[in-house]
């Protein structure tokens, strides 16, 4: 059981550029989320998904995509990079009323 | 709008004193909340978590919170701190989606 699993670790972007955040999880989990930490401003919820083929937006969803092709993966696509999406991007999986969120190890991405 | 504010940025404590961490959520619906620990370079781990029925939730490495509904409350203790406690600590919740405050850093001084 690997749990979520995110790729890649670490990221460098040049302005304009765009690149997909990959997340999976094996535990069979409906909901997924996608997260940015930056310092002083905790974690922000970017989108998040009910269940495949279901996604919404969180509080900070501009300059980001997502879809939820399959239960197991939930890709965050950047289009085009911008050095304020410099952050550390988390994505998490939970069923919802029987445990907590489980987080993955998270992508460091940086804009230049 | 959903919300959850945590109410201490920064808190500084010895070693063996005692913690409480301030969390206020504001929503309606199905009440889940959570407490997260965030390691130095790492992911965040879930410390514990209400759904309902007791409001005194006991959760990992001796931490506990309380559910107080009319205060919209869960605010997080530990009867004694250890220099292992430094850390962010995160308040969260919702159902369909995770709302988090802003975090507090802790540091416990040996």
């Amino acid at each position: 059981n690997a749990g979520v699993t995110q790729t890649p670790k670490f990221q460098v972007l040049k302005t304009g550029q765009s690149m997909t955040l990959q997340c999976a999880q094996d535990m069979n989990h409906e909901y997924m989320s996608w997260y940015r930490q930056d310092p002083g401003m905790g974690l922000r919820l970017i989108h998040y998904s009910v269940g495949a083929g279901i996604t919404d937006q969180g509080e900070v969803p501009n300059g980001y995509n997502v879809s939820r092709s399959t239960t197991e993966d939930f890709p965050l696509r950047l289009l085009s990079a911008a050095p304020s999406q410099t952050s550390v991007y988390f994505c998490a999986s939970s069923i919802p009323g029987v445990d907590g969120y489980t987080f993955g190890s998270g992508t460091r991405l940086t804009v230049v | 709008a959903q919300s959850v504010s945590q109410h201490n940025h920064h808190v500084i404590l010895s070693e063996a004193a005692s913690l409480e961490l301030g969390c206020n959520y504001s929503y309606g619906g199905t009440v889940n909340l959570f407490w997260y620990v965030q390691y130095p370079g790492q992911h965040l781990q879930l410390l514990l978590k209400y759904f309902s029925g007791d409001p005194l939730v006991k959760g990992i490495k001796g931490f506990e919170a309380e559910f107080i509904k009319s205060k919209f409350s869960f605010n997080l203790r530990k009867p004694s701190v250890q220099w292992s406690d430094t850390a962010e600590y995160f308040c969260g919740g919702g159902y369909n989606k995770l709302i988090f405050g802003a975090g507090t850093r802790l540091a416990v001084h040996p």
